[in-house]
């Protein structure tokens, strides 16, 4: 069956550590994204990809950082410059990076401070 | 940069009532497209629109593309319970990556 997997499912940070966060899909798609999202607010793109070994700053990256060295994954580090990382993120993928085509998301990480 | 406003923020409505929220974009879009995020859930596709003033159906959802593309609309006839979640727009537009509105939390009563 085709997908997004993120994992873990809940994940807690120190003060001062770097987590990583998953992310595997297996639908061979080129883009693939890393949203934020909080308690009633919108998606927020914190980096994207289009092509491996290629990923572009969204509107939130500082903080975060990312790497695309496979096609069908796109791994997000929360370093500890994020001084407010409690939230839901939420990696998505599409077909072509270059279309209109929707996206499709994985079941989310929750990232709290301990 | 480019914006998506999207109202209300919250809306409850009975069980059977209609229910409608609105998608302003402080630019001109290419695309609209929808999703629905059920509660503990992940957005989920619904629908993309991409001609001024296109209008799309899926049984009880309306939705609806402005003459201008910078506004979409998308309404319930009806609700049930099923349709419980939070609905997002997102468009492309001057942007090269899509930009999500806030999003409308529906509450239905039964």
């Amino acid at each position: 069956d085709g997908g997004i997997t993120q994992s873990p499912k809940y994940l807690f940070r120190k003060e001062g550590q770097n987590v990583t966060l998953s992310c595997e899909q297996n639908l061979n798609h080129d883009a693939m994204y890393w949203y934020r999202q909080d308690p009633g607010q919108g998606l927020r793109l914190i980096y994207y990809s289009q092509i491996v070994n290629d990923f572009q700053k969204g509107d939130i990256a500082e903080g975060y950082s990312v790497s695309r060295e496979k096609k069908e994954s796109f791994p997000l580090t929360v370093t500890s410059a994020q001084k407010n990382p409690t939230a839901f993120y939420l990696c998505a993928s599409k077909d072509n990076a270059g279309t209109n085509q929707p996206q499709h998301f994985g079941d989310g990480t929750r990232l709290s401070i301990l | 940069g480019q914006q998506v406003m999207q109202i209300p923020q919250y809306q409850h409505v009975q069980e059977g009532e209609d229910f409608t929220t609105y998608c302003n974009s402080s630019t001109t879009l290419s695309n609209i497209q929808w999703y629905k995020q059920r509660p503990g859930g992940h957005p989920v596709f619904l629908i993309q629109l991409v001609k001024s003033g296109e209008v799309k159906k899926q049984k009880r959802l309306t939705f609806q593309f402005g003459e201008a593309k910078k506004n979409s609309s998308l309404h319930i006839t009806a609700t049930q319970t099923t349709d419980v979640g939070t609905y997002f727009c997102a468009g492309h537009g001057c942007a090269r990556q899509l930009t999500f509105g806030s999003g409308t939390q529906l509450t239905v009563l039964p």
